[in-house]
Parts: C-alpha cells; structure tokens; sequence
C-alpha cells in the first residue's frame, strides 16, 4: 500500500524553525517528485515546495523561498522541510504529497498528486 | 506566475442535482497539467481528475472534467450525499504550481 505519514509539526514561537518530515512507503521513492501543501486554518489548499525525483530540482512558493528548504533522503525513503525564521502566518496543516508521474527520455506524463499523507499541524505563536 | 480563479465560490445544491464548477486560468494552460481535488472537513484533499478530463482508478464516473487553454470545468452529475464538499483546481505547468481558491459544495 502506498502511504505518506508526516511528522515533526508543533507550536514553535515566531522566529524560531521546526523540520517537517515525510516518510513514503509501498512505491519506489527515487521515481518520483515529492511536493509540500499547507492549509492555514480555515483556509484553501496553498502550494509550498517541490522536489524533484532526482533531488535536483527544487521549487518555492515565494512566500516561503529563502527560509523554507526541501530535502530528500533516498536512503530512508524521507523528504523533509525545513523551516526556517517562522511567521505567525505560517500557521497550518502541512501536507506531503507524491507527484505521480512517468518520466521517459522521450517524454514525460503527469497524473496528478494522487498520494497525499494526514498532515501535521504546525502553529507559530508566542 | 499563473493564477487560478474558481467560481462560484459556494454552490447550493440539493442531492441528485448536477454541479458544475469552473476554474480559470490568467494564461493558457497545458491541460497535461490540470488537475481537481476534492477536500471534505478533517481529511487530506483527494485526487479527482488529471490531466483536465482523466480519472484515476476507482473515481466514480459521476465526475467529469473539461476545458482547456484557459477555462476548465469540473462536472458531478447527480449529486450524492458524500459529494459535499470543497473541490479544488491545480496546475503543475510552471512553479509556482498555484492551487485555485476552491468552490465549496454545500446542501442546499
């Protein structure tokens, strides 16, 4: 069965950082780009990080870019987040979820984000 | 960056109604990359549609997508009780990958 199962979210003051991590199971990790999707509280789905298959390619919403990093470890089958000098408005649930998508020399398919993990919750606040 | 609007913003509808759900994009939109979620209260959103008319295994054929370039369309004929709920339009043509603001289905 494929699974997704977030961890490390928690209350952490303004300023301060937390490390999110993903672990994936019941697919082969290294094929696939891993992403990140928050919802604050009350809120629509909001974008926040991609990671390439390969780990070399990695993508920010600007609202995160220079103090959130993604990371992937191949080895434990984890893609992480780092975050990093935390704001009051990033409050919310945090999602993984795997980019299922097929990836050929001559051509590329994407079928969505199509596992999603439980979410865990992060809250800035003093 | 490429935005998405979704309209209308709440849909009251009785069960066994159809909806209908728009998403709009503010540049052309490789429909490969389009895709609907679904998200009941308490649950993580759920794949309804890729690749703007595609459905992924075990998705009931009561959901149906369409559109391309700039205006797609997220259909649910005859509405069932479990099909309340916020449906979401996504691309992943060019980061930013940007979520549409969501249409809320709700029990008329």
């Amino acid at each position: 069965e494929v699974q997704l199962l977030e961890s490390g979210g928690g209350l952490v003051q303004p300023g301060g950082s937390l490390r999110l991590s993903c672990a994936a199971s019941g697919f082969t990790f290294n094929n696939y780009a891993m992403n990140w999707v928050r919802q604050a509280p009350g809120k629509g789905l909001e974008w926040v990080s991609t990671i390439s298959g390969t780990g070399d390619s990695r993508y920010y919403a600007d609202s995160v870019k220079g103090r959130f990093t993604i990371s992937r470890d191949k080895s434990k089958n984890t893609v992480s987040l780092q975050m990093n000098s935390l704001r009051t408005e990033d409050t919310a649930i945090y999602y993984c979820a795997q980019t299922n998508e097929s990836i050929s020399p001559v051509d590329y398919f994407y079928y969505g984000l199509d596992v999603w993990g439980q979410g865990t919750s992060v809250t800035v606040s003093s | 960056d490429i935005v998405l609007t979704q309209s209308p913003g709440t849909l009251s509808l009785s069960p066994g109604e159809r909806a209908t759900l728009s998403c709009r994009a503010s540049q052309s939109v490789d429909s490969k990359y389009l895709t609907w979620y679904q998200q009941k209260p308490g649950q993580a959103p759920r794949l309804l549609i890729y690749g703007a008319s595609s459905r992924p295994t075990g998705i009931p054929d009561r959901f149906s997508g369409s559109g391309s370039g700039t205006d797609f369309t997220l259909t649910i004929n005859t509405l069932e009780p479990e099909d309340f709920a916020v449906y979401y339009c996504h691309h992943y043509v060019i980061a930013p990958f940007t979520f549409g603001p969501g249409t809320k289905v709700e029990i008329k």
